[in-house]
């Protein structure tokens, strides 16, 4: 069965403290891994697909890397408005034609001045 | 913004009840998904809908259902509801329903059961 494993639970930053955020993953040929950003009373807005190992995308304070069993979210120097809930997502085949996000719990960031 | 309208935004009501969410997707995107947030489960996937035909089925209860019409919006059907029911509903959207496209989500519809 597919799973998504997030950690750290939480994770309180100071500004400029970088750090990463992990997702452990298990799934039956991997057709995308997918991290959001929620931010309290929105829905999840798409930050990155990663489709293969060794993969890596940026965005201007984030970057994710893709191994074949975890994928990280490096945050460089974040700013408070980086707090928010980070999501990751693998697509999983669901009956024989259609397909899901299978989430993980998230990662919930605190980032303070 | 998303470009994924849900609505309403609140929606209370009692156990028993029946209630339909709606959802319009981005111009141009032909499937449509339904996903349950609840503070113990996550996002659970419901039910994934393309140019108006079901595609797929997550862990959606009997008592729900839902459709995706000509115009590609889409509703989603709770009755007989429990108190067990109030969450957040969200919709996403992608332009394909079969390949690794990012789903874009809604804002969502918060259903509190009294």
């Amino acid at each position: 069965e597919d799973q998504v494993t997030q950690s750290p639970e939480a994770l309180r930053l100071q500004e400029g403290e970088s750090s990463s955020l992990n997702c452990s993953y298990t799934v039956s040929g991997l057709r995308g891994l997918f991290w959001y950003r929620q931010d309290p009373g929105k829905g999840p807005e798409f930050l990155f697909t990663l489709y293969s190992a060794g993969e890596e995308k940026e965005k201007e304070r984030l970057k994710a890397t893709l191994t074949k069993k975890e994928s990280f979210l490096h945050i460089t120097a974040p700013k408070p408005e980086d707090s928010a809930t980070y999501l990751c997502a693998v697509q999983a085949k669901v009956a024989n034609s259609g397909y899901a996000l299978n989430f993980g719990k998230g990662t919930s960031l605190l980032v303070t001045p | 913004d998303s470009g994924v309208t849900q609505t309403p935004k609140h929606l209370i009501t009692a156990t028993g009840q029946r209630v339909t969410l709606r959802c319009s997707p981005r111009s141009g995107d032909l499937s449509v998904y339904w996903y349950q947030q609840s503070l113990d489960q996550g996002l659970q996937f419901l039910i994934q809908y393309y140019n108006g035909e079901e595609r797929a089925k997550g862990n959606i209860l009997e008592r729900f259902s839902a459709q995706q019409f000509p115009d590609l919006h889409s509703e989603l059907n709770l009755s007989s509801l429990e108190l067990g029911d109030s969450a957040l509903y969200f919709c996403a959207s992608s332009v394909e329903g079969e390949r690794d496209q990012p789903q874009h989500f809604g804002d969502g519809t918060r259903l509190s059961i009294l």
